[in-house]
């Protein structure tokens, strides 16, 4: 199985900040990588896929980017609806598998 | 409104069943692969089945390979997860999740559409 390690597990962050999570992929995946949010007692929703492709509805302030097995999500300017929790999945083989999380809280 | 509505869960025995339904609504799933996605209490997510548009391709995660069976029924926009052999360690909230395409295929799915989420607790 492909394993995702998302850093950190958990930040602290101000609304304004620029904020990084990374996930590191246990093998090449290519660009089938996709990044969630998730808020307390809500379902996921879908930010980012194919490593770099904002969805539909999504604000530009999420943006993905991909080296080689390492992917990055950043928020360029932290608004307070962004603290949430923050998974990335890959589709490159079976079995789906998610990172941990990354938990943004408010500084 | 576009939405996934799941229902059937509840508590059970272990080594009971208990079967889930996503109802679709303002959208026809007929075009679309679906999964179920779950999660443990404070816990991560984790993939547990996915079937193809046409209901042909079924996958599933190891730990519920055998005991779990996905299908769907396109006439009634619906989709189903039969919970066999249930064990304390499948207690999580379930998730429907639709993907963007309809083949079973793994490479480039994406869940753009999910469910609000039904609980199973299996305990004695």
């Amino acid at each position: 199985d492909i394993q995702l390690t998302q850093s950190p597990s958990s930040l602290s962050a101000s609304v304004g900040d620029r904020v990084t999570i990374t996930c590191r992929a246990s093998q090449s995946i290519s660009s089938y990588l996709n990044w969630y949010q998730q808020k307390p007692g809500k379902a996921p929703n879908l930010l980012i896929y194919a490593a770099s492709s904002l969805q539909g509805g999504v604000p530009s302030r999420f943006s993905g980017t991909r080296s080689g097995t390492d992917f990055t999500l950043t928020i360029s300017s932290l608004h307070p609806e962004d603290f949430a929790t923050y998974y990335c999945q890959q589709s490159y083989s079976s079995p789906l598998t998610f990172g941990q999380g990354t938990k943004v809280e408010i500084k | 409104e576009v939405q996934l509505v799941e229902s059937g869960g509840g508590l059970v025995l272990p080594g009971g069943s208990l079967r889930l339904s996503c109802e679709a609504s303002g959208i026809t799933l007929s075009s679309y692969a679906m999964s179920w996605v779950r999660q443990a209490p404070g816990k991560g997510l984790e993939w547990v089945s996915t079937i193809s548009n046409g209901g042909t391709g079924t996958d599933y995660a190891d730990a519920v390979k055998g005991r779990f069976t996905i299908s769907r029924d396109n006439s009634k926009n619906t989709l189903a997860l039969q919970m066999n052999s249930l064990r304390t360690e499948d207690t999580a909230v379930y998730y429907c999740a639709k993907d963007w395409k309809g083949g079973i295929a793994v490479a480039g799915t994406r869940f753009d559409l999910w469910g609000q989420g039904i609980l199973v607790t299996v305990s004695s």
